[in-house]
């Protein structure tokens, strides 16, 4: 059974640029949510993908945007990057949307914008 | 969304037991108790969850309040891999299923 994965692990960007993430879900689950994590703090809930369409929206702006392919995985967009943008991006994948199961979180893309 | 309220560090030896206390005194009968943790340089990975009644699993035991306004993680032997931030997470089952970390317990093992 093969984990989440995401890429790259790293990334660095300029203020006002695009940027996107990238994430693989567990085997056998239809689900992702992403999560932004700034230094020192918890991970804060982003958006959720269920069946390649939005399944729910934390308090990001719209410059964040997402998609899910057939294949259940995923990609995090977010346009004109600010500097506040910079944080450990998580995606954690489930086997149901709305469920209380277990949600597996892949290691995370840390993203610095200069 | 429910709050849960964490002391912000611990520490504990290691072969020792760990009790890591969280509060959740706005709790609704529908939310589930969560406990995530974080090692260094990882994702959150999952360690037990309740609803009611205290469980066990492989890697530790979750005792739940009979008001369920409280719950403790208990690390029945602690060891150098358990130094992490531990999260307190209570989950509604609702559309998404979304998780809200608060700043969590930064458990520290010493040999």
């Amino acid at each position: 059974e093969t984990g989440v994965t995401q890429s790259p692990t790293h990334l660095i960007k300029t203020r006002g640029q695009q940027v996107t993430l990238r994430c693989s879900s567990q085997s056998g689950h239809n689900t992702v949510s992403w999560y932004q994590q700034a230094l020192g703090q918890g991970p804060q809930f982003i958006f959720q993908y269920y069946r390649e369409e939005e399944n729910g929206r934390g308090n990001f702006p719209p410059r964040f945007s997402g998609l899910q392919f057939p294949n259940y995985s995923s990609e995090l967009n977010v346009n004109a990057l600010e500097l506040d943008d910079s944080a450990l991006y998580l995606c954690a994948s489930s086997g149901l949307a709305g469920s209380t199961d277990t949600q597996y979180f892949g290691p995370g893309t840390r993203l610095t914008v200069l | 969304d429910a709050k849960t309220t964490q002391p912000n560090s611990m520490e504990s030896n290691e072969e020792e037991p760990v009790h890591l206390p969280c509060n959740h005194s706005t709790i609704s009968g529908t939310d589930y108790i969560h406990w995530y943790r974080q090692l260094p340089s990882q994702g959150p990975e999952y360690v037990i969850h309740g609803l009611t009644s205290n469980v066990n699993n492989r890697m530790a035991s979750l005792a739940i309040a009979e008001d369920r306004k409280s719950s403790t993680l208990i690390l029945h032997r602690a060891t150098l891999r358990d130094a992490a931030v531990y999260y307190c997470i209570l989950r509604v089952s609702s559309n998404t299923g979304k998780l809200i970390f608060g700043q969590g317990t930064t458990l520290q093992v010493k040999p």
